[in-house]
């Protein structure tokens, strides 16, 4: 295991409903990701937050509303998504967010919108 | 875009071969990150090489970096079925706090 755990695993959800997705790392890290992995389709970065601080917004749409109470916790809460957002959403965590350091990677979650 | 590409898209071989897999970024880079998913899970760490660094070995595996011509590679050595993921490259970029992966490329090492 890399230290980041995610939960849940596997989601169902309607368009209609709102749905939380959670990140955990137990590695000390200071920096967070919120990856979204589409089928044949590169990773797209959505959000990184740094020492809490949210430090890069990659245009992603309103519907998703990342959240950080703290260096170790990151949630992505979904309401009104679209079909077109299943994907595998990756969390990842490094230490410090510069200058690319190395990512360690949750298992994800499978996402699907009906 | 900052998207780097990998080549080839797919690749299959037997067991006990070399694999070589290719990556061409457009940016300037910190270093150059590899990267190994195996089927639906997370990503997993595999080798970094700074943008001052030409070759790096871990194990079987041998990176080279060639920062003049923006390109990466990646050599699995005597490869096993268990070897079968898609490998990533990614660039960590000079400036920013992130790091830009490639499309990737599919291997399937055949027993």
């Amino acid at each position: 295991e890399t230290g980041v755990t995610q939960t849940p695993r596997h989601l169902v959800m309607g368009m209609t409903n709102k749905k939380s997705l959670k990140c955990e790392q137990h590695l000390g890290h200071n920096a967070m990701y919120w990856y979204k992995q589409s089928a044949k389709k590169p990773l797209e970065l959505m959000f990184v937050y740094n020492f809490k601080e949210q430090t890069e917004n990659n245009s992603v749409p309103s519907r998703f509303s990342p959240e950080c109470p703290n260096s170790s916790h990151l949630f992505l809460h979904l309401h009104t998504l679209q079909p077109e957002d299943s994907a595998l959403y990756l969390c990842a965590s490094s230490q410090g967010a510069s200058g690319g350091n190395e990512q360690f990677f949750g298992p994800g979650t499978r996402l699907t919108v009906l | 875009s900052q998207q780097g590409e990998e080549d080839p898209q797919a690749l299959s071989i037997q067991e006990g071969e070399n694999a070589t897999m290719n990556c061409s970024y457009k940016t300037s880079i910190n270093n150059l990150q590899w990267y190994r998913q195996n089927s639906g899970r997370g990503l997993v760490h595999l080798i970094l090489i700074r943008s001052n660094e030409r070759e790096k070995h871990s194990g079987r595996l041998r990176v080279t970096l060639d920062t003049s011509k923006k390109s990466s590679s990646l050599l699995i050595t005597a490869s096993r079925a268990a070897d079968t993921a898609s490998y990533f490259c990614a660039q960590g970029l000079e400036y920013g706090n992130k790091l830009v992966f490639g499309a990737g490329t599919i291997l399937r090492v055949k027993s």
